[in-house]
């Protein structure tokens, strides 16, 4: 079955201290790979679209690529707003679309 | 543009009591969907629909209804609410179908 699964489930850096998140998909005929951030208690808010093997792209301290069978969320040098969930997503069948559960990332000052 | 509008934000409801999750858009999007989405796990469709009149399933379907009779609105209905249905959902729009999705605010709802 085509699934989209996210690790890790939560990660814990210093303030400066640079990661990454993993989102690797095994849905046939990708058709753009989503990232959104999630604030407790509010509704995801977008970050980046990628639609093709090398892409990447880049807003302040983040920078998502993709390759054919995951995309990876990089974190330079996070700050602690950095802190809140983050979701992977890509389109299933026509008209809907199959999120992860998220990893769960603190920063601390 | 205020964006997607949910209400209630909050909701306790009793076993075996009916509720409806309104939403509303003002950006004009076609697509307008539902989901839930539990502790720990991400987010799971419940319906979805591609215009005004026009709905169907998601992923996890079962105890919900919805209907679209505008492109602004897009409610939820819950006919006799079980503990599995305690959640917090999310409604979201987007202009087209692989296009990012804007989310609204959630409403949480427990049922007891």
């Amino acid at each position: 079955e085509d699934q989209v699964t996210q690790s890790p489930e939560a990660l814990r850096l210093q303030e400066g201290e640079s990661s990454s998140l993993n989102c690797s998909y095994t849905v046939s005929g990708l058709r753009g790979l989503f990232w959104y951030r999630q604030d407790p208690g509010k509704g995801p808010e977008f970050l980046f679209t990628l639609y093709s093997a090398g892409e990447e792209k880049e807003k302040e301290r983040l920078k998502a690529t993709l390759t054919k069978k995951e995309s990876f969320l990089h974190i330079t040098a996070p700050k602690p707003e950095d802190s809140a969930t983050y979701l992977c997503a890509v389109p299933y069948n026509n008209n809907d679309m199959r999120f992860g559960a998220g990893t769960r990332l603190t920063v601390k000052p | 543009n205020a964006g997607v509008t949910q209400t209630p934000k909050f909701r306790i409801l009793k076993i075996g009591q009916s509720m409806t999750l309104q939403c509303t858009q003002d950006m004009n999007h076609n697509y307008m969907y539902w989901y839930r989405q539990d502790p720990g796990m991400g987010l799971k469709l419940i319906y979805y629909s591609v215009g005004a009149g026009i709905t169907d399933k998601g992923e996890v379907p079962n105890g919900y209804n919805v209907s679209r009779s505008t492109t602004e609105d897009f409610p939820l209905r819950l006919e006799l609410a079980a503990p599995s249905q305690t959640s917090v959902y999310f409604c979201a729009s987007t202009l087209g179908a692989v296009d990012e999705q804007y989310f609204g605010p959630g409403t949480r709802l427990t049922v007891t």
